[in-house]
């Protein structure tokens, strides 16, 4: 079954830029989506379609994909960043098959 | 605003049934196909099952399939998981989601499941 690997955690410093990477086969074909998952909560969609934002999504979350892997890119972390991020896409059999990334931690501290 | 509100989580013995309710609100229900996503105590997202917008076209996880199944009732803005032969590592949190362009959009808070004898 396809997969979809993300880094398990990622560290940033208030203020710093964290990037979080998402490797699949058929990310050169098909697009990527973001997930912030805070503590005790749903998630919510933070970059479509690789690099749009959705409306209310702070500017600093931006994502971008090149080849087998995307990025997503949160410029000047801020504390209430922190979260889970997972990324979202489908295989290239086109037989609906849609998965989640193995999610990364992000702690800002 | 768009809500979503996940019900008839309870805890179930290992092989018994259930079926998950989730109440749209807020959009066009029918303009919309829709997704249930689980997540096991503790874990990441595991996407379970797509409908169209008609019902007409439904997609599994192939760790699902031919144990749920998914329905829509477009008169009753309500979306349900039909949930079979249930297995202790079916214990999750059960989200529904809205649907753009095959991606979840927005999400409900989710019902818990438990499959425990």
């Amino acid at each position: 079954s396809y997969e979809l690997t993300q880094p398990p955690s990622v560290s940033v410093s208030p203020g710093q830029t964290a990037r979080i990477t998402c490797s699949g086969d058929a990310l050169p074909k098909k697009y990527a989506y973001w997930y912030q998952q805070k503590s005790g909560q749903a998630p919510v969609l933070v970059i479509y379609e690789d690099s749009k934002r959705p409306s209310g999504i702070p500017e600093r979350f931006s994502g971008s994909s090149s080849g087998t892997m995307a990025t997503l890119t949160i410029s000047g972390a801020q504390v209430e960043d922190e979260a889970d991020y997972y990324c979202y896409s489908t295989d290239s059999s086109g037989n609906h098959s849609y998965v989640f990334g193995t999610g990364t931690k992000v702690t800002v501290l | 605003e768009v809500q979503l509100v996940e019900s008839g989580g309870v805890v179930v013995q290992p092989g018994g049934s259930l079926r998950l309710s989730c109440a749209a609100s807020g959009f066009t229900f029918d303009d919309y196909a829709m997704h249930w996503v689980r997540q096991a105590p503790g874990k990441g997202l595991e996407w379970v099952s797509l409908i169209s917008w008609d019902g007409g076209s439904t997609y599994y996880a192939d760790s699902v399939k031919g144990r749920f199944t998914i329905s829509r009732d477009n008169s009753k803005n309500s979306l349900y998981l039909q949930m079979n032969s249930l297995r202790a590592e079916d214990t999750a949190l059960y989200y529904c989601a809205r649907s753009a362009a095959g991606s979840p959009d927005y999400w409900g808070q989710g019902t818990l499941v438990t499959v425990s004898s």
